[in-house]
């Protein structure tokens, strides 16, 4: 059973704009969320995170937002620059500092310049 | 630091034969995850150590699949016999204690068989 979810496989955005990427989770124990990025022939590589008792992080054009009560988190790219296109997991954890994750199925990103 | 290295990058294979994929975690780091990508699953955990103690394998689809962590600086996952539906790429990663928390993975074992 997925309990975290990506709905939206793949998502395409002109450059300069926003993209919003989404991720949806049932485990309501969840309390720390990961966004990880994926480019080809690579391994993911960690790129924002957010604990449960924020409802918003931002780093440079990254922004995650939490809403603990819809059990879901967003991440917001502002402006979209085509080195960004790639493929982005959303992850969540049971503990902060705890040893598994359990991640979606991903979104794939495109940037169109 | 050279990160997670897995090796090999590419494995071709014909159902039934034994497939051993390798993994070297940062030095330092104490806990090594294996997982699984898929289209329909994303990223799936099929097993991960502690202290290269394994601590939880049920995410290891069947018998078929077996993980050995020896040393602190090296893990194996085995797949014996191999079929079809096994192709996808296996990552490993690893992590260390908070505040590093958040894995580091490596560049993936893309398998086919065949």
């Amino acid at each position: 059973d997925q309990q975290v979810k990506q709905n939206s496989p793949s998502l395409s955005v002109q450059e300069g704009r926003i993209s919003i990427l989404n991720c949806d989770y049932t485990n309501s124990m969840f309390d720390y969320f990961l966004w990880y990025k994926k480019y080809p022939a690579e391994g993911p590589t960690f790129l924002i995170s957010i604990s449960s008792i924020k409802d918003k992080n931002e780093d440079g054009r990254f922004t995650v937002f939490l809403n603990k009560s819809a059990k879901h988190l967003s991440l917001h790219i502002v402006p979209s620059q085509p080195g960004d296109s790639a493929v982005y997991f959303c992850a969540a954890s049971v503990e902060t500092g705890a040893n598994n994750l359990f991640f979606g199925t991903g979104t794939r990103l495109t940037v169109i310049p | 630091d050279a990160g997670v290295i897995q090796s090999p990058r590419h494995e071709v294979t014909e159902m039934g034969q034994e497939v051993t994929l390798r993994c070297k975690p940062i030095s330092g780091h104490n806990s090594l995850f294996w997982y699984r990508q898929t289209m329909m699953r994303g990223l799936e955990l099929l097993i991960y150590f502690n202290n290269n103690v394994p601590i939880d394998d049920s995410g290891m689809p069947e018998d078929r699949f077996s993980a050995k962590m020896p040393n602190a600086s090296f893990s194996t996952l085995k797949i014996q016999p191999s079929e079809p539906r096994d192709s996808a790429v296996y990552f490993c990663a690893s992590m260390g204690w908070w505040p590093n928390y958040g894995y580091t993975f490596g560049s993936g074992t893309r398998l086919t068989v065949v």
